[in-house]
C-alpha cells in the first residue's frame, strides 16, 4: 500500500529562520496537498501540487513537487511563530479505493 | 455552511457508553469522508461516502464503528460500546467530487476521551 513519510517528526526554529519540511511516497504521485494543523483543531489547506516540477507559493510558504511526482518539500522563509503547528501532506491512494493518505506530520515550534 | 461543521468539538465518554459523532458538509459536496486521528500521528482513513452510498469502510477498526449518511449530506459515525483506545480525534472531510484534483476540507474534529 502506499505511504507517506514525513520528515523530520519536530523542528524547534529561532523566528527568522528558514525551514524545509519533507514528505516522500513509496509510489507515483497524482497530487500532493500541505495542510497546517494547530493543537485542537482541524486541518488548514495550504496548498496542492499535482504536475512534476510544480511550485507554489502563498506568503511566506512554499511547495514543491518534484519531477519524479515522489516528493515534496515544504520551504517556510523567515518564520514566525503563528507559523507554529503540525504540518501534515496528504496524497490520494493510488491503491485500493478512492481515499487520501497521509503523513504523520511535522511539528515545528518556533521560538521568538 | 461555509465549511465542514461537526459535533460535539468535545465528548468524554465512559468505557461501554456508545457516543454519535455528526458530520455537516459544505453545501454540495458529495464525497465524505471520516479520518481518526490519535495523539501525535496523522490521520487514518476511516470510511468513505459518495452521496448517500458507503463505498469505502475498510478503515472502520471494528464492528463497534458504524457510519451512515442516509440523505447523501449529513453524516453521523457512530461507536458502540466505547473502549479506552477509542480516545482519539475524529475528523470529517468533505470535497465537491470524486476526482483526484479536488481538494478536501477538513472539519474543527470532535475530539473524543473514553474513560
Amino acid at each position: 500500500s502506499q505511504e507517506l513519510e514525513q520528515s523530520p517528526q519536530s523542528l524547534i526554529v529561532q523566528e527568522g529562520k528558514n525551514l524545509t519540511i519533507n514528505c516522500t511516497s513509496s509510489k507515483t504521485l497524482y497530487g500532493l496537498y500541505w495542510y497546517k494543523q494547530k493543537y485542537g483543531e482541524g486541518l488548514i489547506f495550504l496548498m496542492m501540487l499535482q504536475k512534476g516540477g510544480e511550485e507554489k507559493s502563498h506568503e511566506k510558504i512554499t511547495a514543491k513537487l518534484d519531477e519524479k511526482k515522489q516528493q515534496s518539500s515544504l520551504h517556510i522563509t523567515a518564520s514566525q511563530p503563528s507559523h507554529a503547528g503540525i504540518y501534515l501532506c496528504g496524497a490520494v491512494s493510488t491503491s485500493g479505493t478512492y481515499k487520501y493518505i497521509f503523513g504523520t506530520g511535522t511539528r515545528l515550534k518556533v521560538l521568538a | 455552511g461555509a465549511g465542514v461543521s461537526q459535533s460535539p468539538r468535545y465528548k468524554v465518554a465512559k468505557r461501554g457508553q456508545d457516543v454519535a459523532l455528526r458530520c455537516d458538509p459544505i453545501s454540495g459536496h458529495v464525497s465524505l469522508f471520516w479520518y481518526q486521528q490519535a495523539l501525535g500521528q496523522g490521520p487514518e482513513f476511516l470510511t468513505y461516502f459518495q452521496n448517500e452510498a458507503q463505498l469505502d469502510k475498510s478503515g472502520l477498526p471494528s464492528d463497534r464503528f458504524f457510519a451512515e449518511r442516509p440523505e447523501g449530506s449529513v453524516s453521523t459515525l457512530k461507536i458502540q460500546r466505547t473502549q479506552q483506545e477509542d480516545s482519539a480525534v475524529y475528523l470529517c472531510a468533505s470535497s465537491l467530487e470524486r476526482r483526484r484534483g479536488n481538494t478536501i476540507y477538513f472539519g474543527e474534529g470532535s475530539w473524543l476521551t473514553v474513560v
